[in-house]
């Protein structure tokens, strides 16, 4: 079974513009969940879907947003983009079993490396 | 406060010693409690989770951790390490309390040394 994969895996771009980025979850999971790791805050939670819903959002400006298709693949947006969201996001996947969190453990994609100059 | 904490940014260890990476949780209940690695590189990967039962948690790569209600502490360990242990580890906590989102710990670097 293929893992978590995410695209593209290195970006670069310039303060203003915006990125989207890519996730296909494992087949069969329902569930995807997006993390912004940096040196500095760590790994900082950004939204969890579930069956195209958005059931979390973590603490970050609506600059970010994200949507999940009826396939389960996902995507991550971040408009006006700035200096500061220079990081690895990294994307999860669970079979998502119940609309309400649970105890499952997440499979994580490699990661899209966003620089942003 | 901080729902979970490790409060040790690095952990060395020689290679063949038994190793601790320290992780402590503040939620309220009845918490799930995860831990994590990360390969340079890479994303994480789950070693163990803790839900109810018994205290010690066996996962994978023979790692395993025990479960502290009075303490609220969920310390990772390992008989014997690894040079291939080396890695960052996380500690997550998932709970109501926190809105029922998976939360992680800063990470701890374990070097183990030949």
């Amino acid at each position: 079974k293929a893992g978590v994969t995410q695209t593209p895996r290195y970006l670069i771009k310039t303060r203003g513009q915006q990125v989207t980025l890519s996730c296909s979850p494992i087949s069969g999971h329902r569930s995807v969940s997006w993390y912004q790791q940096t040196p500095g805050q760590g790994l900082q939670f950004l939204f969890e879907y579930f069956s195209e819903t958005q059931r979390n959002k973590g603490n970050f400006p609506g600059r970010f947003s994200g949507r999940q298709f009826s396939n389960s693949r996902s995507e991550m947006n971040v408009s006006t983009l700035e200096l500061g969201d220079s990081a690895l996001y990294l994307c999860a996947s669970s079979p998502g079993r119940a609309l309400t969190g649970t105890n499952e453990k997440l499979f994580f994609g490699s990661g899209t490396q966003l620089s942003v100059l | 406060a901080q729902s979970v904490a490790q409060p040790e940014d690095q952990v060395n260890v020689a290679e063949g010693n038994p190793l601790t990476v320290k992780c402590t949780y503040s939620v309220s209940g009845n918490p799930y409690l995860f831990w994590y690695v990360q390969y340079p590189n890479r994303g994480l990967q789950f070693l163990l989770k803790y839900i109810t039962g018994d205290n010690l948690v066996k996962g994978s790569y023979g790692f395993e951790a025990e479960f502290n209600k009075s303490q609220t502490s969920f310390h990772l360990k390992k008989p014997s390490a690894l040079v291939s242990d080396s890695a960052l580890y996380f500690c997550a906590v998932r709970s109501m309390e926190y809105g029922n989102k998976l939360v992680f710990g800063a990470g701890t670097i374990l070097r183990v040394k030949s």
